[in-house]
């Protein structure tokens, strides 16, 4: 079956570190990505790692993937306010034209 | 290089009327996907389109939705007689030819439609 799941909100102080938890269920996923949306806004494909990877880091950004457990995450390093988004966890297979997302983690940043 | 664009931001229809929207692709993208954002919810993906052939609509509503990517000019979603149900933010994304590199799908940023 396809689902991705996700938890709704995480709270972090400026300057720590963010760590966005999500789950997905295919096991056939080829990709699997991380999406920022702002508020009113479209989406901004941050970054995505492909399912033969376990690690992939850009800047700031870390994804870890463990393929046996289903379980993707994204860390935000030194979290700023500008990161306050939400972030949607999505799921990609390579024979499918679709995207499944998850229901997306609002992050607020607190001072 | 312009983004995906999309056209209106925002629609307000009353409940019987017609919704269309549009979006127009990457320059040099083929191929067009739309998904709906209900309120607090992720994307659900609804159709996907090549230039004037529709490869994936295994989304869209059986009534009322349609959606069309001609020769020239954008790709198009139309809603008949929208219900207030149908009140939500659609996004459109495009992307290159599946398997020619990249699968990235760049979206755009959404038409919010508001049926009152």
């Amino acid at each position: 079956g396809e689902d991705v799941e996700q938890s709704l909100f995480l709270s972090v102080r400026e300057g720590d570190s963010s760590v966005i938890n999500c789950t997905y269920t295919d096991s056939s996923s080829t990709y699997l990505y991380w999406y920022k949306q702002e508020p009113g806004a479209g989406l901004q494909l941050l970054t995505y790692i492909f399912s033969n990877m376990d690690m992939k880091q850009d800047q700031r950004l870390t994804v870890l993937l463990n393929k046996k457990d289903k379980h993707l995450s994204l860390r935000i390093a030194d979290t700023q306010t500008g990161d306050s988004a939400i972030y949607f966890c999505a799921e990609k297979y390579s024979s499918a034209s679709k995207i499944i997302f998850g229901s997306g983690t609002r992050l607020s940043i607190r001072p | 290089n312009a983004g995906v664009m999309q056209n209106p931001r925002h629609l307000v229809r009353r409940r019987g009327q017609e919704a269309r929207l549009r979006c127009s692709p990457m320059k040099g993208h083929s191929h067009v996907y739309w998904y709906r954002q209900l309120p607090e919810e992720g994307l659900k993906f609804m159709v996907y389109l090549q230039k004037e052939n529709i490869i994936d609509e295994s989304g869209m509503p059986k009534e009322r939705f349609s959606a069309e990517f001609p020769k020239e000019g954008p790709s198009i979603l139309r809603i008949q007689q929208v219900v207030r149900g149908d009140s939500a933010a659609y996004f459109c994304a495009s992307s290159l030819t599946p398997g020619q590199g990249t699968y990235e799908q760049y979206f755009g940023p959404g038409t919010r439609l508001t049926v009152t």
